[in-house]
């Protein structure tokens, strides 16, 4: 079946510091992939997303590289600021499915 | 862009009462909505795929008789938690894929406490 594993956190940084948040997956076929955020008390917003091998989804300074050989999408981002703390979901969309299947999430906290 | 409305954002209740949650789609059409529970710091888990116009599809473990889903129009589905219980509070979040655009959008969550 399809799946989603991401590095547990929390992830504790500094501000300025450089974050990578690990993602690989497991399906059938070629998925889209995907990369949410979720600030406190909030739903999810799309934070990027690539859809095919070796594209780059970038969005606000984080990135993502689908890389098929190795099976991941691990998000990446030069330095953070304290308003990047949220908890991040790694998500991917099987060809032929509707649904998303998600990743149990990796909470950052980024202090000052 | 895309933009989910999900109403009410919080709602307090008493056990055995009944409680909908409204997800709209503002500016595009959904045929397909998604209705999510996530309990603390866990990630969403699928409890039903709601189709217009069509009974939704439920996830295995989802009593279907207990989390009534009604998607009636191409902008709206609710959820309905019928005869609530201190276990049924979470936080409740919908998902709607634009016809045209086909990306997810996701609404704002509703955070339910059954007392």
């Amino acid at each position: 079946g399809n799946s989603v594993t991401q590095m547990e956190g929390p992830v504790t940084l500094s501000e300025e510091a450089f974050l990578t948040i690990n993602c690989t997956y497991t399906a059938t076929g070629y998925p889209s992939l995907f990369w949410y955020v979720q600030y406190p008390g909030e739903g999810l917003q799309l934070l990027l997303k690539a859809t095919k091998a070796d594209d780059k989804g970038s969005n606000k300074g984080f990135e993502a590289t689908y890389r098929k050989e190795t099976t991941s999408f691990h998000l990446e981002k030069g330095s953070v600021q304290v308003s990047d703390s949220a908890v991040y979901f790694c998500a991917l969309k099987a060809a032929g499915y509707s649904t998303l299947t998600f990743g149990k999430g990796t909470m950052l906290l980024v202090s000052p | 862009g895309a933009v989910v409305s999900q109403h009410p954002s919080w709602v307090i209740c008493k056990s055995g009462t009944s409680v909908k949650i409204e997800c709209r789609s503002l500016d595009f059409q959904a045929t397909t909505m998604f209705w999510y529970r996530q309990f603390p710091k866990q990630s969403l888990m699928l409890m039903a795929t709601s189709n217009e116009g069509s009974k939704a599809t439920y996830e295995q473990g989802v009593e279907k008789d207990k989390f009534l889903i009604n998607h009636a129009s191409l902008t709206l589905s609710t959820l309905t938690v019928t005869s609530a219980h201190p276990e049924d509070s979470s936080f409740y979040i919908c998902s709607a894929i634009d016809d045209t655009a086909g990306g997810y959008t996701f609404g704002s969550g509703t955070r339910l406490t059954v007392v």
